[in-house]
């Protein structure tokens, strides 16, 4: 149980092209979904916190209107990178968690490798 | 403020060997402690849980106890196998469960 599916896997586009990753809550329904960019070699940065029915919640530093946020329904959150430059070339994952405590994990999707030529 | 600070690697073993990666945090009220595994060019998949202190995870041979009064929560396995090579990250999540708080990861490779 708790499958986060995450799409497409892999982008390869041109700069200036918006790209848009799903992220969906397969078998639970998921109140708040949460974004993350990887660089290689290091850590998960959270991008933002994306609620339902609400706007999302970024963190400091990460730019709203470069990376739209949208979570129209309780099983998927969507991430556009808008006008991508190579900059943007990343890791991106999101994840999902069953609940609103701090004592649930949060589930993963398998990552969106993008690469911005 | 939550922190969590987590054994640097990269590790490597060799088949059978006994790991030990260190995990210790900081933390305000009582978190949750989890372990997650990323394969390369995969997501992160959860390996283990502990919501209160003295709290035994375990999961696919891999084991780590909530210890309040060494604010820790290390991740051992009696015997290593070369699937097991991936990355561990040590994570904390608040009580609230707004925040979660990730390690830098350790790299573990096993060798046969």
């Amino acid at each position: 149980g708790a499958v986060v599916s995450q799409h497409p896997s892999w982008v390869i586009c041109k700069s200036g092209t918006s790209v848009k990753i799903e992220c969906r809550s397969l078998d639970f329904q998921a109140t708040t979904m949460f974004w993350y960019r990887q660089f290689p070699k290091q850590s998960l940065m959270l991008m933002a916190t994306s609620n339902e029915g609400s706007k999302a919640t970024y963190e400091q530093g990460v730019e709203k209107d470069k990376f739209l946020i949208n979570h129209a329904s309780l099983t998927l959150s969507t991430l556009t990178v808008t006008s991508a430059h190579p900059e943007d070339s990343s890791f991106y994952i999101c994840s999902a968690r069953v609940g609103g405590y701090g004592n649930q994990p949060q589930h993963f999707g398998d990552g969106t490798r993008l690469s911005i030529l | 403020g939550n922190s969590v600070t987590q054994m640097e690697g990269p590790v490597t073993l060799s088949e059978e060997a006994f790991l030990t990666i260190n995990c210790t945090y900081t933390a305000t009220g009582y978190p949750s402690l989890f372990w997650y595994v990323q394969y390369p060019g995969e997501g992160l998949q959860l390996l283990l849980k502990a919501t209160k202190a003295d709290d035994k995870g375990s999961n696919k041979g891999f084991e780590a106890t909530y210890r309040k009064e060494t604010t820790s929560f290390h991740l051992e396995k009696g015997s290593v196998q070369v699937s097991d090579s991936a990355v561990y990250f040590c994570a904390l999540s608040d009580r609230t469960g707004n925040q979660f708080y990730f390690g830098t990861g350790t790299s573990l490779t096993v060798i046969p």
